[in-house]
């Protein structure tokens, strides 16, 4: 069975600065990797994936997550926030052999002036 | 291109009563999962269906919960007699093959169950 940790229930950060959202997960085969985000009263975005190939992924709004196998983690970044990046952020993981994609409980990034 | 469409947003039931809540995939998608989302906590798997077809519901509670994906129309998940620990939020996602090949779904906004 697979699982996905989000260590960090809020993150909050000042405007302009680095935020790094921690997210480790278990699984006993090979993943795919997601962070969604999720603004209030939305649905979930997807944001960034690791299918296979290059460790380092990237959205188009500035934020990067690098899977590193060996700590089994899937942590995303962005030097520098915006007010604007305040939302839910969600990873999730599934893999080759299973139908659904699992949820960690989501990190609240909230972004202050 | 119209996305995955879930109505209603919201619904307001007192205990007993039935909900049942709508989902339209995305134009060619064929496989459709319902999730819920308890205040304060991450999104949780209830089924995955693809035409016609339940492919796996062990995330749905044993009682009151149904779920289908008739050949023509939305998917509806249903719960009946509906108690204030089912006040969530539920989401619907689909993709246009299995997650196996590509592990992505794509959301709907959601409908927000309040029961009183």
């Amino acid at each position: 069975a697979q699982s996905v940790t989000q260590l960090d229930s809020q993150v909050p950060v000042f405007e302009e600065a680095p935020v790094e959202l921690r997210c480790n997960y278990s699984s006993s085969v090979s993943v795919y990797l997601f962070w969604y985000v999720q603004y209030p009263n939305q649905g979930l975005q997807l944001l960034l994936k690791y299918l296979s190939g290059s460790t380092l992924v990237e959205s188009i709004n500035g934020f990067e997550a690098e899977f590193n196998k060996s700590q089994t983690s899937f942590h995303l970044r962005k030097p520098s926030v915006h007010i604007s990046d305040t939302a839910e952020y969600f990873c999730a993981v599934s893999s080759y052999n299973t139908d659904k994609l699992i949820f960690g409980t989501g990190t609240r990034l909230q972004v202050f002036p | 291109n119209a996305g995955v469409m879930q109505n209603p947003r919201h619904l307001v039931r007192r205990r007993g009563q039935e909900a049942r809540l709508r989902c339209s995939p995305m134009k060619g998608h064929s496989h459709v999962y319902w999730y819920r989302q308890l205040p304060e906590e991450g999104l949780k798997f209830m089924v995955y269906l693809q035409k016609e077809n339940i492919i796996d519901e062990s995330g749905m509670p044993k009682e009151r919960f149904s779920a289908e994906f008739p050949k023509e129309g939305p998917s509806i998940l249903r719960i009946q007699q509906v108690v204030r620990g089912d006040s969530a939020a539920y989401f619907c996602a689909s993709s246009p093959i299995p997650l196996t090949d590509t592990g992505e779904l794509f959301f709907g906004e959601g409908s927000r169950l309040t029961v009183l």
